[in-house]
């Protein structure tokens, strides 16, 4: 079964900061990674996604992540805060290959990130 | 927000009633997936369907839920008989194929008295 863990349910930086939100996840074959965003009482919008390629991936909005296999890690950053990245993250992930119940994401329970001014 | 719709946005039911909740793909999207998300939980998958087919339910409740995407017509997600526990909030998502990104919709607010 995959599991994702998002470490730290809050985190709280300076605006101009680097923002670094961290995502583990376990899954028994290649996954696909995403993050998403989500603003209060809105849906989730996609921030990047990593199917196969190259391990770094750029995002909107400035973001970027890099898969590691070795360290089963996509966190995701970004150099410099902006007030408007102030929402929910979530990290996700689903099987490479579909079917079996593999077809839904499995989220993990988010970070809230603080901007502070 | 990235064109799937749900309605209605917010809904308020009372123990025992039923709860319908609609969701129209983005256009040209023809695989449909809910979620649940709990206050302070990431989101719970519950059902991918295509048209006219339910091809994993595996996170469905096994009692009370139903969902269906019709030939016509939006997805539905059916809760009969409400529960204070089914008070969430649920998102739709969509995609082109089972392996393109999923979009989501805005949810549902679902509130039981």
């Amino acid at each position: 079964a995959q599991s994702v863990t998002q470490l730290g349910s809050h985190v709280s930086v300076s605006e101009g900061a680097l923002v670094l939100l961290r995502c583990n996840y376990s899954s028994s074959v290649p996954p696909y990674l995403f993050w998403y965003v989500q603003y209060p009482n809105q849906g989730l919008q996609l921030l990047l996604k990593y199917t196969t390629g190259a391990t770094l991936v750029k995002g909107i909005n400035g973001f970027e992540a890099e898969f590691k296999k070795s360290e089963t890690s996509f966190h995701l950053t970004k150099p410099s805060a902006h007030m408007s990245d102030a929402a929910e993250y979530f990290c996700a992930v689903r099987d490479m290959y579909s079917g079996g119940g593999a077809d839904g994401l499995t989220f993990g329970k988010g970070t809230h990130l603080i901007i502070q001014p | 927000n990235a064109g799937v719709m749900q309605n209605p946005r917010h809904l308020v039911r009372r123990r025992g009633q039923e709860a319908r909740l609609r969701c129209s793909p983005m256009k040209g999207h023809s695989h449909v997936y809910w979620y649940r998300q709990l206050p302070e939980e990431g989101l719970k998958f519950m059902v991918y369907l295509q048209k006219e087919n339910i091809i994993d339910e595996s996170g469905m409740p096994k009692e009370r839920f139903s969902a269906e995407f019709p030939k016509e017509g939006p997805s539905i997600l059916r809760i009969q008989q409400v529960v204070r526990g089914d008070s969430a909030a649920y998102f739709c998502a969509s995609s082109g194929n089972g392996v393109q990104p999923q979009h989501f919709g805005d949810g549902t607010r679902l509130s039981i008295l």
